[in-house]
C-alpha cells in the first residue's frame, strides 16, 4: 500500500522566519498531495493541495512543491506568525482510491 | 452548514465496557470515513463509506471494532469489549458530493476515548 515519511516530527521557528516540511513517498501512481493544518483539540483541515500535473502551488505565504521525479513533496511557510503553530500532515492519494493516507506529523512551534 | 458532527467529545469508560461513537457528515458528501489518531500511530484509516456501503475496512484493527452507516446522514463506529490499547482519538471526516469530489476531507473534532 501507500507509505509516505515525513520530515522533521518537531519543528521550532522565530517569528518571521519560514518553515518547510518535507514528505516522501514511495508509489509512483500517487497523484493527489494535500497538506492539513490540525490545531489543538481539533480535527485536521486542508490548507492547500497539489496535483500531479503540477509542480508549485502558492497561496498567500504558504506553498507546496512536488517533485515526481524524486517523489517528495514540501510545505513552505514563509513570514512564519504564531498562529502557524500547529501540527501539519502531508498526505497522499493514489490512483482512483478515495482514501487519504497520512504522513506522521510536524509540530511547529513559531516563537516570538 | 454545520460541518461533520462527532459524539461524544469525550469518553472515558472501563475495560471490556461496550463504546458507541457517532458520526452525522455534511449534507450530501458521499464518502465517510473514521480515522484513528494516537501519538505512537498517527492517523490511521479504519473504515471508508462510498453512498452508505463499506469499501474498505482494512484498517479496522479486530472483530472488536466494527462500524455501520444505516444511511446517509448517520455512521457510528462500536468497541466491544474496549480495552486500554483503544485509547485514541476518533475522528470521522466526510468529503465528496455526486458532481464534485475534489478529495478534501472535512474532520470532526474528534472523540477522544480513555479506556481504563
Amino acid at each position: 500500500g501507500e507509505n509516505v515519511e515525513q520530515h522533521p516530527s518537531t519543528l521550532s521557528v522565530q517569528e518571521g522566519d519560514s518553515a518547510v516540511i518535507k514528505c516522501t513517498y514511495s508509489d509512483s501512481a500517487s497523484n493527489y498531495f494535500p497538506w492539513y493544518k490540525q490545531e489543538l483539540g481539533k480535527g485536521p483541515q486542508l490548507i492547500i493541495d497539489i496535483r500531479s500535473n503540477v509542480g508549485e502551488k502558492k497561496d498567500q505565504r504558504i506553498a507546496v512543491t512536488l517533485n515526481k521525479t524524486a517523489k517528495h513533496f514540501s510545505l513552505h511557510i514563509t513570514e512564519t506568525q504564531p498562529e502557524d503553530s500547529a501540527v501539519y500532515f502531508c498526505a497522499l492519494h493514489t490512483g482512483t482510491a478515495s482514501k487519504l493516507t497520512f504522513g506522521t506529523g510536524t509540530r511547529l512551534q513559531v516563537t516570538l | 452548514d454545520a460541518g461533520v458532527i462527532q459524539s461524544p467529545r469525550h469518553e472515558v469508560t472501563e475495560m471490556g465496557q461496550e463504546v458507541t461513537l457517532r458520526c452525522k457528515p455534511i449534507s450530501g458528501h458521499d464518502y465517510l470515513f473514521w480515522y484513528r489518531q494516537t501519538m505512537m500511530r498517527g492517523l490511521e484509516l479504519l473504515i471508508y463509506f462510498n453512498n452508505n456501503v463499506p469499501i474498505d475496512d482494512s484498517g479496522m484493527p479486530e472483530d472488536r471494532f466494527s462500524a455501520k452507516m444505516p444511511n446517509a446522514s448517520f455512521s457510528t463506529l462500536k468497541i466491544q469489549p474496549s480495552e486500554p490499547r483503544d485509547s485514541a482519538v476518533y475522528f470521522c471526516a466526510s468529503s465528496g458530493t455526486a458532481k464534485s469530489n475534489t478529495g478534501e476531507l472535512f474532520f470532526g473534532e474528534g472523540s477522544r476515548l480513555t479506556v481504563l
